[in-house]
């Protein structure tokens, strides 16, 4: 299967901080990407759609301003969480479709711990 | 009523045994079935899709979409310490869709 590489695998970061993370995809290109968000426990929230070159399509209730999303290439999209709180731990993961079908592949996630 | 429907569980089976994992869903839109499996702390590892109605096998594992009914399950057989995770469901209306999921069903293979 295709690979999507998600970096950092780990992060710590004061409140009121901005952390980036980084979606890659490895050895195909990747119009769309996906962003989630897991609770311990629970599945995956849909937080984002990033489109190459345009602006990203945030699900209800997610603050745009909050979770910046950039997607410059088509290897690559980035999520950005702004002024960071401890309410923002968690464990965010991105995926991306190959466009050979419709299953979605997964970077590593990254635990993101806001103390 | 939420979209897709997954018993959290969580499951213990004694390994060697045959596991059993269901979905069920609402839009009967949904055309691409998916099956993830994640370990504790990692992203969802694809393990099988299918398209529509009907069966799939890949080693070990059996994946079953049944439309008429809103059900999917996939089986695991002769299962291992190693399957132990959460696996979850997914399912999209099409190739360009984001995906839906259940809730995920956390199991564990005992030795």
């Amino acid at each position: 299967g295709a690979v999507v590489s998600q970096h950092p695998s780990w992060v710590i970061c004061k409140s009121g901080t901005s952390v980036k993370i980084e979606c890659r995809s490895l050895d195909f290109q990747a119009t769309t990407m996906f962003w989630y968000r897991q609770f311990p426990k629970q599945s995956l929230m849909l937080m984002a759609t990033s489109n190459e070159g345009s602006k990203a399509t945030y699900e209800q209730g997610v603050e745009k301003d909050k979770f910046l999303i950039n997607h410059a290439s088509l290897t690559l999209s980035t999520l950005t969480v702004t002024s960071a709180h401890p309410e923002d731990s968690s464990f965010y993961i991105c995926s991306a479709r190959d466009g050979g079908g419709p299953e979605a592949f997964f970077g590593q996630g990254t635990r993101l711990t806001v103390v | 009523q939420k979209e897709v429907e997954q018993d959290p569980g969580p499951l213990s089976v004694p390994e060697g045994a045959i596991v059993s994992l269901n979905c069920t869903y609402s839009n009967s839109a949904f055309q691409y079935f998916m099956w993830y499996r994640q370990y504790s702390r990692k992203g969802p590892e694809l393990l099988m899709y299918t398209y529509s109605s009907g069966n799939k096998e890949d080693g070990r594992f059996t994946a079953q979409v049944d439309k008429s009914s809103k059900y999917i399950s996939l089986f695991i057989r002769d299962s291992q310490p190693s399957d132990s995770a959460t696996y979850l469901c997914a399912m999209s209306f099409n190739n360009n869709n984001d995906m839906r999921f259940g809730a995920g069903t956390r199991l564990t293979v005992k030795p």
